[in-house]
């Protein structure tokens, strides 16, 4: 069964940095693409990139890149997403989610959310 | 603003069928797949439909999904009151260096 567990709740101060992860299990790490998706208070979900931890090989979606990072660790079957400097508009849950072995497929798995909450 | 567009919200009575539409345009549902999720309040979303039409093991095939053109649709026959949940459309775009685009949601309510 795949399972995707994530890092918890954060709470952080703008400019400050942040990582969180996402530790994947009971599939092969490096033959599926991974990413996250954000989802704001009320709204609708914003897919913001994923990463073929096979090669690293990284997408971003367009208002997402230059933002955040997205990595991962094939040795602990991680995948992670990174802020350097935080800002207020940051404040969301975010979601791992898994697609297929190619990176037009679909979601098949997501991970139960990290919420982030950015307030000086 | 979204770039696939869906109707805020829906409503049905235990018992009938409901639709929920998505439309896109030719750089997204007009030339590639369709994937349709479920999310119920506080909880991840999950694949309902994939591939326009679809459905992951453990859907029921009360679910069922189409395309004609640019526009999609999400049909939930035998509507019951825990289909109610948020769903959302989403498609692959190639001309917004977006790439996968999500519908701005359904709220279903079962009347």
């Amino acid at each position: 069964e795949v399972q995707l567990v994530q890092s918890g709740a954060e709470v952080k101060k703008p400019g400050e940095s942040l990582r969180i992860s996402c530790k994947a299990s009971g599939y092969t790490f490096t033959n599926y693409w991974i990413g996250w998706v954000r989802q704001m208070p009320g709204k609708s979900l914003e897919w913001m990139g994923i990463i073929y931890p096979g090669d690293s090989d990284t997408r971003y979606s367009a208002p997402f890149q230059g933002q955040v990072t997205i990595s991962a660790d094939k040795s602990i079957s991680t995948a992670y997403l990174q802020w350097s400097s935080l800002k207020a508009s940051d404040s969301a849950m975010y979601y791992c989610a898994r697609q297929g072995v190619a990176s037009s497929d679909p979601i098949y798995s997501w991970g139960q959310g990290t919420l982030v909450i950015v307030s000086s | 603003q979204s770039v696939l567009t869906q109707p805020p919200s829906a409503s049905g009575t235990p018992g009938q069928r409901v639709t929920i539409s998505c439309s896109g345009s030719s750089s997204n549902i007009g030339s590639n797949t369709v994937n349709w999720y479920q999310q119920f309040p506080g909880t991840a979303p999950k694949l309902l439909i994939y591939e326009i039409n679809k459905r992951p093991s453990g859907v029921p095939d009360r679910f069922s999904g189409s395309k004609s053109g640019t526009s999609a649709s999400l049909a939930i026959s035998g509507l019951q009151s825990d289909d109610e949940a948020d769903y959302y459309c989403t498609s692959w775009d190639h001309s917004l260096n977006v790439y996968v685009v999500f519908g701005g949601g359904t709220k279903l309510t079962v009347l």
